[in-house]
């Protein structure tokens, strides 16, 4: 079983609906980055959280430490938010070193107009 | 902002050449990572380090080698490429001070298509 496991693996929305992607993990954690990757490749880092919420513009990151899930919601999606969206947890190291992240498989999403 | 570059976009080599992706971060950061990325199977580390010359296997280090001479590149190296390493390489960096964790930043990625 993935340590970091991520649902739907793909989504299909229309524009303006209310978008959720849901991540659970099974490792501890020291906290739980939310990414995002258009086609081309490269990665953008939407948010780092280790408890409760966070909120930029349309975007809602939320994470419950006690039942290991985050979850990142989309209000008023967008065309321009077709994207994958990728779960990361980070698991520190237990002998020095940095902490490293382990991710999600990725959720593509598409909104179409 | 923290800026991770990659040498380049897109790059086809030819089975058993020797491969160098560079990665080069402004922003003073101990820690570099390399990643492949493949469809099904989300990103994998390959090599991390935590410090000039320092280098740590990741999950997949089997065919690769790394080299960080100065703090800011980070160079990982294919032997002799297979086409079983076709892939989309990222970079990433990030630093952590005083216990404080700042994240991660990555770069845009290397699309490696060997035949």
């Amino acid at each position: 079983k993935n340590e970091v496991e991520q649902s739907p693996q793909n989504l299909t929305a229309q524009e303006g609906e209310f978008i959720t992607i849901n991540c659970s993990y099974s490792v501890g954690i020291s906290a739980l980055h939310w990414l995002q990757q258009h086609p081309g490749g490269g990665i953008v880092s939407l948010f780092m959280l280790s408890s409760g919420k966070k909120k930029h513009g349309r975007l809602i990151a939320t994470i419950n430490i006690q039942e290991k899930h985050s979850s990142l919601h989309i209000t008023a999606s967008h065309p321009r938010d077709s994207a994958v969206y990728i779960c990361a947890v980070y698991r520190a190291q237990t002998q020095g070193g940095s902490e490293k992240l382990v991710f999600g498989k990725g959720t593509k999403l598409t909104v179409n107009p | 902002d923290v800026k991770v570059t990659q040498s380049s976009r897109y790059l086809v080599k030819r089975t058993g050449e020797k491969v160098f992706l560079e990665c080069v971060q402004d922003m003073d950061h101990e820690n570099m990572f390399w990643y492949r990325q493949d469809p099904g199977l989300g990103l994998r580390l390959i090599y991390f380090s935590y410090d000039v010359k320092m280098k740590e296997k990741g999950d997949i280090p089997e065919g690769y080698s790394v080299s960080r001479e100065k703090k800011e590149r980070f160079s990982l190296i294919l032997e002799s490429a297979s086409t079983n390493q076709t892939s989309m390489y990222l970079c990433a960096s990030s630093l952590m001070y005083g216990g404080i964790f700042y994240g991660y930043t990555f770069g845009s990625g290397t699309r490696l298509t060997v035949v």
